[in-house]
């Protein structure tokens, strides 16, 4: 356990509602990542944090938007949920000094119907 | 581009070794990583290797690292019915830059 929450664990959501999920740690470290699982495609990066208000695209970043306002918060936001974000979201958080290796929260189920 | 392969199902029988193949396309992926995932769950770090290394043994895992043809492989000793789970490879440049990620090998274990 590296200190790293999710909230909310699950959600149901309707096709068009904003949706914002959360992840939350309690160590400071300066790497938080967001990632999304999904059958047949492995996990796929959204976005990345390195830093406070400092951010980068991932490989699937259309249709999301992150912040990070404090070191301990690192937001992701569906502006206008699709079915096709219908996944499994999952926060991580690069920890270590010298071997950095990242670790995983718990994940949060989203349905988009 | 980068990409990690996986074949994506593995049997074994409780007690036998269980072998799980990857290979990366990034010849600069300089940390290689296996996670596990039981069901529900989220990722779990099992071990890593840096990429100037051949071989790496924690307990019953062995990770084995051919750099020349970008293979990497976890064998899992002994193999017990709490190791049914999925198996992710994953590369990166360095420790804080993204993962990229294989599909995931789910191994089961037959008693």
């Amino acid at each position: 356990d590296a200190g790293i929450t999710q909230s909310p664990r699950h959600k149901v959501t309707e096709t068009g509602t904003p949706v914002t999920l959360r992840c939350h740690q309690t160590e400071n470290h300066r790497y938080m990542y967001w990632y999304r699982q999904d059958p047949g495609h492995g996990l796929r990066l959204i976005h990345y944090s390195y830093g406070v208000k400092d951010t980068d695209k991932g490989e699937v970043s259309d249709g999301y938007s992150v912040s990070r306002s404090k070191t301990e918060d690192f937001l992701l936001t569906l502006e206008s949920a699709t079915s096709s974000q219908t996944s499994v979201y999952f926060c991580a958080i690069s920890v270590g000094q010298g071997v950095e290796t990242q670790y995983f929260g718990p994940g949060t189920r989203l349905l988009v119907l | 581009g980068e990409d990690v392969e996986q074949s994506l199902f593995l049997s074994v029988r409780e007690g036998d070794s269980s072998v799980i193949n990857c290979t990366y396309t990034d010849s600069s992926s300089t940390y290689l990583y296996w996670y596990k995932q039981e069901p529900g769950a989220g990722l779990q770090l099992l071990t890593y290797i840096f990429s100037n290394m051949d071989m790496k043994q924690d307990q019953r895992l062995t990770v084995l690292l051919n750099k020349k043809d970008k293979h990497l492989s976890l064998r899992i000793a002994d193999t017990q019915t709490g190791d049914s789970a999925i198996y992710f490879c994953a590369e990166n440049f360095s420790g804080n830059t993204p993962l990229v990620f294989g599909k995931g090998t789910r191994l089961s274990v037959i008693a």
